[in-house]
Formats: C-alpha cells, sequence, structure tokens
C-alpha cells in the first residue's frame, strides 16, 4: 500500500510567522493534492500540485498565503503564510497513484496557531 | 460544487444497518468514499465509477444513480469499528482528477 509521509505531524506557531508542510511520497506519481480540515469540518481542497507546473489553486486560496513547491515526482511542500489563529487547521498531503482512482492521504499536520 | 450528504449524523446500536446518502448538481464521473476516524486520516472505502458496477465488500456497497448523480453507502449489520465520519467525494466529468468532499456524516456504533 501506499506511504505517504508529512511533517511535522504537529506544530504550534505564533501569528505572523510561516510554516512549510512537508510530504515526502514512497514512489513516483503524478497528481498531488492539498487539503485543508478545519475542526470538525469537511477536506477542502486548497491546491492541485503536479510536477513540472505551477500548481493550480481552488477559489478561496491564493499562491501568496499558500505557495506549494514540486521539485519533483515524490515530494511536494506546502508553505502556510503570515499565519493568524484562522489558519489553524489539519493539512492533509493526498496523492493519486498512476494508474489509479483512488487517492490516499498522508496522516495530516495538526497546525496550531497562537 | 461540494456534494450535499445526508443524513448528517447516525448513533446506531451493534448490528443495525445505515444509509448515507450523497447528491451533487454536477454530472459526475466518479463517487468516491471515505472513512475517518479521530485524529486520523481519511481512508479509501470503494470507488463507483461513472458505467460501472454498484461495488461491495462484506457489509458495506455502495450504488450510483448517475441520471440522478446520487450515491448511497450501505452499511449492513454495523460494528463497533464502524463509527467513524463518512465523506464521499466526487469528480465531475471532465475535471482534472481532484475529488471535492461532502461535509461528511458522523456514524457512532454502541453496544
Amino acid at each position: 500500500s501506499a506511504v505517504i509521509s508529512q511533517k511535522p505531524s504537529r506544530d504550534i506557531c505564533q501569528r505572523g510567522t510561516s510554516l512549510t508542510i512537508q510530504c515526502q511520497v514512497d514512489s513516483q506519481v503524478t497528481m498531488m493534492f492539498w487539503y485543508r480540515q478545519q475542526p470538525g469540518q469537511s477536506l477542502t481542497l486548497i491546491a492541485t500540485a503536479n510536477q513540472g507546473s505551477e500548481a493550480t489553486y481552488e477559489s478561496g486560496f491564493v499562491i501568496d498565503k499558500f505557495p506549494i513547491s514540486r521539485p519533483n515526482l515524490t515530494f511536494s511542500t506546502l508553505t502556510v503564510s503570515n499565519m493568524s489563529p484562522e489558519d489553524s487547521s489539519i493539512y492533509l498531503c493526498s496523492v493519486r497513484y498512476d494508474g489509479a482512482n483512488v487517492l490516499t492521504f498522508g496522516a495530516g499536520s495538526r497546525l496550531t496557531v497562537l | 460544487q461540494q456534494p450535499v450528504q445526508s443524513p448528517q449524523a447516525v448513533i446506531l446500536r451493534e448490528g443495525e444497518d445505515a444509509v448515507i446518502n450523497c447528491s451533487s448538481s454536477k454530472a459526475l464521473y466518479s463517487v468516491h468514499w471515505y472513512r475517518q476516524k479521530h485524529g486520523e486520516a481519511p481512508v479509501f472505502l470503494m470507488i463507483l465509477l461513472k458505467g460501472g458496477e454498484q461495488k461491495g465488500h462484506e457489509k458495506i456497497s455502495a450504488s450510483f444513480n448517475e441520471k440522478k448523480q446520487q450515491s448511497s453507502l450501505y452499511l449492513t449489520a454495523s460494528q463497533l469499528s464502524y463509527s467513524g465520519t463518512y465523506f464521499c467525494g466526487t469528480e465531475i466529468q471532465g475535471g482534472s482528477e481532484k475529488l471535492v468532499f461532502g461535509k461528511g456524516m458522523k456514524l457512532t456504533v454502541n453496544p
């Protein structure tokens, strides 16, 4: 089965700072997605990150706030910039293995902003 | 574009059945079902593709009505381990393979 590692698993940050979340996948994948899950809420897609192209952001999410890098087919980062308490959420990396329909999630990064 | 799930929450006794519904206003290519336990990542349960057959394994099955853009997840003879939040994720036709998730249905199974 798929192995997706996210770091950090949790962090507590101060308002106004930035945090970068890393996502490492055990094999090469084309499609990677970043989701946000606010407490008790659903999974909201932030952006699609494909290697070799700019990330595609969903309505309500902008690159200045959530810059994404995708340097190769097994790795991606999501940065949450200039954080406020409203950014306190779980951020999840997910992938679709090439040729598969299933979306596999990492364990998530729980972010608390004070 | 977010699919609508119903009901929002259900409490069952072990051995009882449950049905979770998911509907979309868009023409769908696929519907995915996931279960998430508290503090854990969502786990894939099954996928239904446009033109595909009804899926199922053991006591969990699902259907997809393409004409109505609706899917249902059927939990039969529920077990304590079925407790969690169930999300449907929909992929629209001609979409970019991304999934949009409903708000979820919280299931509690009691002894």
